[in-house]
């Protein structure tokens, strides 16, 4: 069965920082994987989606790479910013069934 | 531009009580799926659909029942409430699983608490 974990749960940075979230996921056959947002009250809003065969994708201030033999994936944040406050989550998708599993997220505080 | 649209954002329930959330999208998506997200736990997957007509069961599916008699819509029943099924539970659509892109939607949400 797949798992899917982050760490750190929380993490607090002051504006400006660059930051690394983590997501590790125990079977490496994986179809992709997503890194989501979610702010509070919210839904999800897909940030980044890699492919199996990827190995990173970036969007404007982040970055995201994928190491499917270690089975994990990081979210790079450059430059942070206070409306970067938010859950973050990374999910897995296991076959082309969608059937994704989800890590429980790391909430990021930005402060000014 | 809706997008995924659920309906109702809050509700409380005794329980024993039945009730059915409801979900619309209007992408045009074959593939919808509810999720339920609990503190600690990320989402889990309840029961998902390729297109109208078909359903299956996700990770956690017990207590709950779905349709997909149209593309737009897939509501999701609760049975027989139960306090473990207060959760925040999410609706989300996409295009076919085998679309390269595939990217996913939720709705905003619908918290539920059952007393």
């Amino acid at each position: 069965k797949q798992e899917v974990t982050q760490i750190p749960a929380a993490l607090s940075v002051p504006e400006g920082e660059n930051l690394v979230l983590n997501c590790s996921f125990t079977d490496s056959a994986i179809y992709n994987l997503q890194w989501f947002r979610q702010d509070p009250g919210k839904g999800l809003t897909s940030l980044l989606l890699i492919q199996s065969s990827q190995r990173e994708q970036t969007s404007g201030r982040l970055n995201a790479s994928l190491d499917k033999s270690s089975g994990r994936s990081t979210l790079y944040i450059a430059a942070s910013q206070p409306g970067d406050s938010a859950t973050y989550l990374c999910a897995v998708k296991r076959g082309h069934n969608n059937d994704m599993r989800f890590g429980a997220g790391t909430r990021l505080t930005v402060k000014p | 531009n809706a997008g995924v649209t659920q309906t109702p954002k809050f509700q409380v329930l005794k329980t024993g009580q039945s009730m059915t959330l409801q979900c619309a999208q209007d992408m045009n998506h074959e593939y919808m799926s509810w999720y339920r997200q609990d503190p600690g736990m990320g989402l889990r997957l309840i029961h998902y659909s390729v297109g109208a007509g078909i359903t299956d069961q996700g990770e956690v599916p017990n207590g709950y029942n779905v349709s997909r008699s149209t593309t737009e819509d897939f509501p999701l029943r609760l049975l027989s409430a139960a306090p473990s099924q207060t959760s925040v539970y999410f609706c989300a659509s996409s295009f076919s699983p085998g679309s390269s892109g595939n990217t996913i939607y939720f709705g905003e949400g619908s918290w539920l608490t059952v007393v």
